[in-house]
């Protein structure tokens, strides 16, 4: 398996306050990205990494940031959580943009 | 037409039987495909790349038509450890003008003792 953590794997909170999920990979990828998958919507992609310092946004990008210092190192961050952020997060890597991706093993975040 | 499309079943089919699971996608630009397997609350994980007309991975079989822009995933001899739901990825437009892969919504697959 690809050497890939997400932290925390369970996270509840409250509505307003900040909160930052980390993923990190061991196996030296160039991209990584962050999705959030829903009920009836399938993965959808919020932001995604080209290299260090190096991102962009994805299809459901609003209300979220990252940042990239290091390789191994992709911070999702909410800056003041939702309830319509309640998801399950996953990152992933990838040698490419339109090589496989791998996933962790996700997070799962409720805002209450 | 939307970026990738699959039947969400779910389909449920006995132990043993062939089960075909169709995706069709609209960027006729893309060039290399793949199908995911998601267990229940559990990350998706890389069944088979598409690269060409098609490839075989034992029980396994995936094909691409380019011309009617669809993929095709086709299980023979389905055994109860094949139950999850089937993602179709293609490369293609994933918001905000990025240029990355695409996920279907999935299809659910239950094999039947």
């Amino acid at each position: 398996d690809a050497g890939i953590t997400q932290s925390p794997r369970h996270k509840v909170t409250e509505t307003g306050t900040p909160v930052t999920l980390r993923c990190h990979q061991t196996e030296n990828h160039r991209y990584m990205y962050w999705y959030r998958q829903d009920p009836g919507h399938g993965l959808r992609l919020i932001h995604y990494s080209y290299g260090v310092k190096d991102t962009d946004k994805g299809e459901v990008s609003d209300g979220y940031s990252v940042s990239r210092s290091k390789t191994e190192d992709f911070l999702l961050t909410l800056e003041s959580a939702t309830s319509s952020q309640t998801s399950v997060y996953f990152c992933a890597i990838s040698d490419g943009q339109s090589q496989p991706q791998h996933f962790g093993d996700g997070t799962r975040l409720s805002i209450l | 037409r939307k970026e990738v499309e699959q039947d969400p079943g779910p389909f449920n089919v006995p132990e043993g039987a062939t089960v075909a699971f169709n995706c069709t996608y609209s960027n006729s630009a893309s060039q290399s495909f793949f199908w995911y397997r998601q267990d229940c609350r559990k990350e998706p994980k890389l069944l088979m790349s598409v690269y060409s007309s098609g490839n075989e991975d034992g029980r396994f079989t995936a094909q691409l038509n380019r011309a009617s822009q669809y993929i095709s995933l086709l299980i023979r001899d389905s055994k109860l450890s094949d139950s999850a739901t089937y993602l179709c990825v293609v490369p293609g437009d994933s918001g905000a003008g990025s240029y990355q892969l695409t996920f279907g919504k999935g299809t659910k697959l239950s094999v039947i003792p």
